[in-house]
């Protein structure tokens, strides 16, 4: 089955606004990632995590490997950043990285 | 430093015919990776190596689907007698172990694109 669940699927905001994207773990995880998928099919590093809270401009992510979670924080949204969030995580090694099935982020002027 | 390259980005086929995608990780990585990324789903791993090593090929559809990073760095992913279930964007990416902070961050290239007809 999915270790790695995201929610939610679709989010649409207007710009100036924020949100919280979450992937919840149905085992516990050493490491987690966030990447943007953009419309020319790139795959952009936003965040690794081993633990806690990391932050770079207006995006936050925490890792909470205990309670087996993850959330990526959008304040002050842009344009720009509509895409596809996807989180992937590891419960082995540090390798073998696991990829949530998204959210669909659209940024409304 | 130059990011990860794939090749061909586009790739058509009728259903049976084979092709070959190919990855140049990011220089010193060690850790090269296979995803298949159907549409509108979310990478699913395929193989990865540890220089010219397979880690896990567990998901690999052995009958059809070969890889091999021979000298630890380029590598090819190939699929013989393709079949409509494989359309899909096949990714590469690299990494390296760069300690508790950054771990083993992925670096993806930009895909290539398979569509079976």
């Amino acid at each position: 089955g999915d270790q790695v669940e995201q929610s939610p699927s679709a989010l649409s905001l207007h710009e100036g606004t924020g949100s919280a994207l979450r992937c919840n773990f149905t085992t516990t995880m050493r490491a987690v990632q966030w990447f943007q998928q953009n419309s020319r099919g790139s795959l952009i590093n936003l965040f690794y995590l081993a633990s806690g809270t990391k932050e770079n401009g207006r995006l936050k992510s925490t890792f909470n490997s205990k309670e087996s979670y993850s959330t990526l924080h959008i304040r002050d949204a842009q344009l720009e950043d509509s895409g596809t969030y996807f989180c992937a995580a590891t419960n082995t090694g540090y390798q073998n990285f696991y990829f949530g099935k998204g959210t669909s982020l659209t940024v409304i002027p | 430093e130059a990011g990860v390259t794939q090749s061909p980005r586009y790739a058509v086929l009728q259903e049976g015919q084979a092709v070959s995608f190919w990855c140049d990780p990011i220089s010193g990585h060690d850790t090269l990776y296979w995803y298949q990324q159907p549409r509108d789903q979310g990478p699913q791993l395929l193989v990865y190596f540890r220089d010219e090593a397979v880690i896990d090929n567990s998901q690999l559809p052995s009958d059809r689907f070969s890889a091999v990073r021979p000298k630890g760095t380029n590598s090819t992913l190939k699929i013989q007698s393709a079949k409509q279930g494989d359309t899909a964007t096949y990714l590469c990416a690299s990494s390296s172990d760069r300690g508790e902070n950054s771990g083993n961050t992925l670096y993806f290239g930009e895909g290539s694109r398979l569509i079976v007809v």
